[in-house]
């Protein structure tokens, strides 16, 4: 079956500590997306990608990394900069990228808590 | 910019009442419009979409039409099951927008009692 595998699905993160939460698809979409939420909220946007080698800030870039040199995978890297980084890490895909009729296909999310 | 705005929850209903949960956008360009829902502890599921005005999307005994004039994507069920206790996003994405992102609402849940 074709989707979206995220792990882990829980990580617990020291503080000071880099940790990377790991999104592969395999759907052959050329676009990616991670987003975070919080207890109670809404999605925010903090990374995407519309084909390999690209990536772009959405709207909680900072203290967030990523990488997407294949087509299947688009780690994200939380960094000892983001200060309050326990939440819940979704990673999405869709295709085309310009065919905005298209949806988002979700991962089961990462639980990221401090230590 | 983009924005989308749904009624906070939560929304406690009996089993087999009808159910609206109601979602206005806003939009600069001619935005598709989704629905998705989040079982616990689990990503977001795309429950049904509408991609211009007027249509009516569906699925699962869900229902909602694309009211251009209104800006609006209120999601409705006749009959709710304890099955459909979920949190419910509504969600637009701009055609006009580089990448497909998509705009979310904050998320109604919803809790059906037996």
């Amino acid at each position: 079956d074709g989707g979206i595998t995220q792990s882990p699905k829980y990580l617990f993160r020291k503080e000071g500590q880099n940790v990377t939460l790991s999104c592969e698809q395999n759907l052959n979409h050329d676009a990616m997306y991670w987003y975070r939420q919080d207890p109670g909220q809404g999605l925010r946007l903090i990374y995407y990608s519309q084909i390999v080698n690209d990536f772009q800030k959405g709207d909680i870039a900072e203290g967030y990394s990523v990488s997407r040199e294949k087509k299947e995978s688009f780690p994200l890297t939380v960094t000892s900069a983001q200060k309050n980084p326990t939440a819940f890490y979704l990673c999405a895909s869709s295709s085309p990228t310009m065919a905005s009729n298209q949806p988002q296909h979700f991962g089961d999310g990462t639980r990221l808590s401090i230590l | 910019g983009n924005s989308v705005t749904q009624m906070e929850g939560p929304v406690t209903l009996s089993e087999e009442a009808f159910l609206t949960i109601n979602c206005t956008y806003t939009a600069t360009g001619y935005p598709s419009l989704f629905w998705y829902v989040q079982y616990p502890g689990e990503g977001l599921q795309l429950l049904l979409k509408a991609t211009k005005a007027d249509d009516k999307g569906s699925n699962k005994g869900f229902e909602a039409t694309y009211r251009k004039e209104t800006t609006s994507f209120h999601l409705e069920k006749g009959s709710v099951q304890v099955s459909d206790s979920a949190v419910y996003f509504c969600a637009l994405s701009d055609r006009g927008a580089a990448g497909n992102k998509l705009t979310f609402g904050g998320g109604t849940r919803v809790l059906v009692k037996p």
